[in-house]
């Protein structure tokens, strides 16, 4: 079945440090990849996609390259703030968006002033 | 362009009881999907429904079920509540049909069993 290995957090780092997360899949067929992000005491937003190999998504200075030759999806962003502080997490579906996401355990990412 | 809105935002419970969770669409989606969130951990697909109908169904037990009204909302109901039933349930839109586009997530229902 589809699953997402996620880097295991927490990651905790300086404002202006270089993220990355890095997160990787098994499905069946091609997948459509996502980075979702939750701050506390809400739900889900979506911040990027993906949705077919050699794809970038971007959004609000983060990036993440669907990778098929490495089944990866890794999140990027040059410079953190302190408001990038929140829980990361990647997922996927493989039937098309309607079909059920698959996702990640989560990675929790602090950054400090 | 009212977003996925979810009720009651916490509810507490205890072990054998019942109960529902409701969720209204993002305005012009169709497909309602249900996921279950423990913490610390990722969102685990309960079930989706489309045209009043479940479509597809997670791996989870029959005490949970669901419904879709005529007006594209659901609710959730979750039945001989146990302790492990404890997690924030999320609701997410989406329009079928609409492939590459996201599901639309609310801010989700916050549930406790004492």
């Amino acid at each position: 079945g589809d699953s997402v290995t996620q880097m295991e957090g927490p990651v905790t780092l300086s404002e202006e440090a270089f993220l990355t997360i890095n997160c990787t899949y098994t499905a069946t067929g091609y997948p459509s990849l996502f980075w979702y992000v939750q701050y506390p005491g809400e739900g889900l937003q979506l911040l990027l996609k993906a949705t077919k190999a050699d794809d970038k998504g971007s959004n609000k200075g983060f990036e993440a390259t669907y990778r098929k030759e490495t089944t990866s999806f890794h999140l990027e962003k040059g410079s953190v703030q302190v408001s990038d502080s929140a829980v990361y997490f990647c997922a996927l579906t493989s039937g098309g968006s309607n079909y059920k996401l698959t996702f990640g355990k989560g990675t929790l990412l602090t950054v400090n002033p | 362009d009212a977003g996925v809105t979810q009720s009651p935002t916490h509810l507490i419970k205890t072990r054998g009881q019942q109960v529902t969770l409701r969720c209204s669409p993002k305005s012009g989606h169709d497909t309602v999907s249900w996921y279950q969130q423990a913490l610390g951990q990722g969102p685990q697909f309960i079930f989706q429904y489309y045209e009043e109908e479940e479509r597809q169904r997670g791996n989870f037990p029959d005490r949970f079920s669901g419904h879709q009204f005529p007006n594209y909302s659901s609710e959730l109901n979750v039945n001989a509540l146990l302790l492990g039933d404890s997690a924030l349930y999320l609701c997410a839109s989406s329009l079928k049909g609409r492939d590459h586009q996201p599901q639309h997530f609310g801010d989700g229902t916050r549930l406790s069993i004492l």
